[in-house]
């Protein structure tokens, strides 16, 4: 079965630096990855996802993340951090299943934004 | 678009009452999905539905809860009797059901507090 691993549950940086959060997944195949983001008492929102082609994938909001298969790994970056950017950060691995995808999502990581 | 809609955003109910939550997709979309959000367990998909035909349920917790989707347009998640545990942020999700590699859209939750 596939997962998925947020080893930091917060991570805390100043407005205007970089920003990397980590996720590790566990697949047999070929994986679908996203990463989703929760803004406080919202739902998920799609920041990026992969599913073929360049390993580097642009999203919205200045996020891009890097799928590197000999690592099992899928981090999100962004060059320089704004406050609006503090909320929860969720990766997701997903499986094609009945006519549509299954996500299995990581435990997330919270991020604070020190002005 | 509106997005896809849930009510009510919040619940508080007594421990043994009937709690039934609704959710309308986002039009055109064909796939539904329920997901429950706690501190513990994190993101956890319960149900999910693929031109209103319920595809996979084993995700739902136990007898007390049972899923509808009766149109395109409509779905219900019902938990009958509730207890203090059933207690967190419930999503309802949905996404045009082309396949792996498709985008999720949350709703914004229903909090439910079960006291």
């Amino acid at each position: 079965a596939q997962s998925v691993t947020q080893p930091d549950i917060h991570i805390t940086v100043s407005e205007g630096a970089s920003l990397e959060l980590r996720c590790n997944y566990s697949y047999g195949a070929t994986p679908y990855l996203f990463w989703y983001v929760q803004s406080p008492g919202q739902g998920l929102q799609l920041l990026l996802k992969y599913f073929s082609g360049d390993t580097l994938v642009q999203g919205i909001k200045g996020f891009e993340a890097e799928f590197k298969r000999s690592q099992s790994s899928f981090n999100l970056r962004k060059p320089s951090v704004h406050w609006s950017d503090a909320a929860e950060y969720f990766c997701a691995v997903g499986h094609a299943s009945g006519g549509s995808y299954i996500p299995t999502f990581g435990r997330g990581t919270s991020l604070i934004v020190h002005p | 678009d509106a997005g896809v809609i849930q009510s009510p955003r919040h619940e508080v109910t007594e421990m043994g009452q009937e709690v039934t939550l609704r959710c309308k997709p986002i039009s055109g979309h064909n796939s539904l999905f329920w997901y429950r959000q706690t501190m513990m367990r994190g993101l956890e998909l319960l149900i999910y539905f693929n031109n209103n035909v319920p595809i996979d349920d084993s995700g739902m917790p136990e007898d007390r809860f049972s899923a509808k989707m009766p149109n395109a347009s409509f779905s219900t998640l019902k938990i009958q009797p509730s207890e203090p545990r059933d207690s967190a942020v419930y999503f309802c999700a949905s996404s045009s059901g082309q396949g792996a590699g498709e985008t999720q859209y949350f709703g914004p939750g229903t909090r439910l507090l079960v006291l």
